[in-house]
């Protein structure tokens, strides 16, 4: 079947703008996760879902940063006002459900966002 | 706090000979799972190998085995027969068992000479 989808693909943007990245997960999958990509801060954790809630935000670098999913599905991640510190690559992932380590998180190709 | 240390930050192997990763962490959890994830040019980040803390029996899937080292809070990836498919970013990962993120190390890349 399809794996986890995203997009757009790449991203350029301007200081300031907002921007949307989409994430489609794997048809099924009730856990949903955002990670970000960037050189200097590695990969690291953003949020994750189950279903449409999200426990924990705590991996958001800020308020300008914000995400929700909707019908359990699709999810969005929305970053307001960009600075050029967000560019990065956000990376998205999903599994069948919440399971700690014994879930495997399927990743999709990732958002390349840049902010000039 | 968790913490993952990848030492080396590229590694370069010959087509069918053997290299291996180093991984080291940090994490006053008992239960965990650490991991390898593959990272190609495709930039989609693909599981290569899990093991669980309290199994001491190393994983091992196909050319992929590794090394864990519990009480050095080691975890290292060798891989065998060295094919030029391998050559990615290779990341280490851990994750609490019942915690839902996984924390990475810096990666390192591997490279594969025909």
């Amino acid at each position: 079947g399809a794996g986890v989808s995203q997009s757009p693909s790449n991203k350029v943007t301007e200081k300031g703008k907002d921007v949307e990245l989409r994430c489609d997960p794997i048809s099924g999958h009730t856990a949903l996760y955002w990670y970000r990509q960037s050189l200097g801060q590695g990969l690291e954790f953003l949020i994750y879902f189950q279903g449409n809630s999200a426990p924990d935000k705590s991996g958001l670098p800020s308020d300008r940063f914000s995400a929700e999913r909707t019908g359990g599905s699709v999810s969005t991640l929305t970053i307001q006002r960009t600075q050029q510190e967000d560019s990065a690559v956000y990376l998205c992932a999903s599994s069948p459900r919440l399971g700690g380590g014994r879930e495997t998180q399927y990743f999709g190709p990732g958002t390349r966002l840049l902010v000039l | 706090a968790q913490t993952v240390t990848q030492s080396q930050p590229e590694m370069s192997v010959q087509e069918a000979e053997t290299v291996t990763l180093s991984c080291t962490y940090d994490t006053s959890e008992s239960d965990y799972y650490l991991f390898w994830y593959k990272q190609p040019p495709s930039r989609q980040m693909i599981l290569v190998i899990r093991q669980e803390a309290y199994k001491q029996q190393n994983a091992t899937e196909n050319r992929f085995s590794v090394n864990f080292q519990k009480a050095a809070k080691s975890f290292s990836l060798k891989i065998s027969d060295s094919q030029l498919g391998d050559a990615a970013m290779y990341f280490c990962a851990l994750s609490k068992a019942a915690g839902n993120k996984l924390t990475f190390g810096g990666g390192t890349r591997v490279l594969v000479k025909p």
